[in-house]
């Protein structure tokens, strides 16, 4: 069965304090993985796309990478605006499906103290 | 900058009642998406639609769900007969390219009594 797993389920960090944030996945064939942001009462964010194992996107504080089997959300000295739940999606399988078929983590919440 | 806005925000009915939920997607985008978050819970597919049909429903999508796009703005998800666990936030996307669905709406929260 195709899973994707989050860890932490919670983080808090002090401001300027780095770390990452950990995607795992067993799926049939990855397609796509996806990364989120997810503020209180609105929808996701969308952030980061990776294809393949060895890929590396950045925005700002923010760096994901993949590997065969986890992607990590590495985040260099967060500041308090970048509280907020961060989700990680795969679409998996070797079909013509749209890739709307997104399959989530339950997320990460990150909280960061000034 | 252009957004998803989806009606209403927070939506209350009776079990057994149908309820639409209506979303107007970013003007030049052409492929649509529903999703739903139970509280505490992940996010889930429910369908995606493009060129007036739907191209992939997950197995939550029954025939309970519908989806239209009744003109050239709205995108609407509709359930007929509501159950007490279609309570959720429902979330509606849209994308130019038909790939990744990257905009999303607010949501619309259902509770079902």
């Amino acid at each position: 069965e195709d899973q994707v797993t989050q860890s932490p389920e919670a983080l808090r960090l002090q401001e300027g304090e780095s770390s990452s944030l950990n995607c795992s996945y067993t799926v049939s064939g990855l397609r796509g993985l996806f990364w989120y942001r997810q503020d209180p009462g609105k929808g996701p964010e969308f952030l980061f796309t990776l294809y393949s194992a060895g890929e590396e996107k950045e925005k700002e504080r923010l760096k994901a990478t993949l590997t065969k089997k986890e992607s990590f959300l590495h985040i260099t000295a967060p500041k308090p605006e970048d509280s907020a739940t961060y989700l990680c999606a795969v679409q998996a399988g070797n079909y013509g499906g749209s890739q709307g078929n997104l399959i989530f983590g339950k997320g990460t919440k990150l909280s960061v103290k000034p | 900058e252009p957004e998803v806005t989806q009606t209403p925000s927070h939506q209350v009915t009776q079990m057994g009642q149908e309820v639409i939920l209506r979303c107007v997607p970013i003007s030049n985008h052409l492929y649509f998406y529903w999703y739903r978050q139970i509280l505490g819970q992940k996010v889930e597919f429910l369908v995606s639609f493009y060129n007036n049909e739907i191209s992939e429903k997950s197995e939550i999508f029954d025939d309970q769900f519908s989806v239209e796009r009744p003109d050239g703005s709205n995108f609407t998800l509709k359930i007929r007969s509501t159950k007490l666990e279609d309570s959720a936030m429902y979330f509606c996307a849209s994308s130019a390219s038909g790939g990744l669905p990257e905009f999303f709406g607010p949501g619309t929260r259902l509770t079902v009594l």
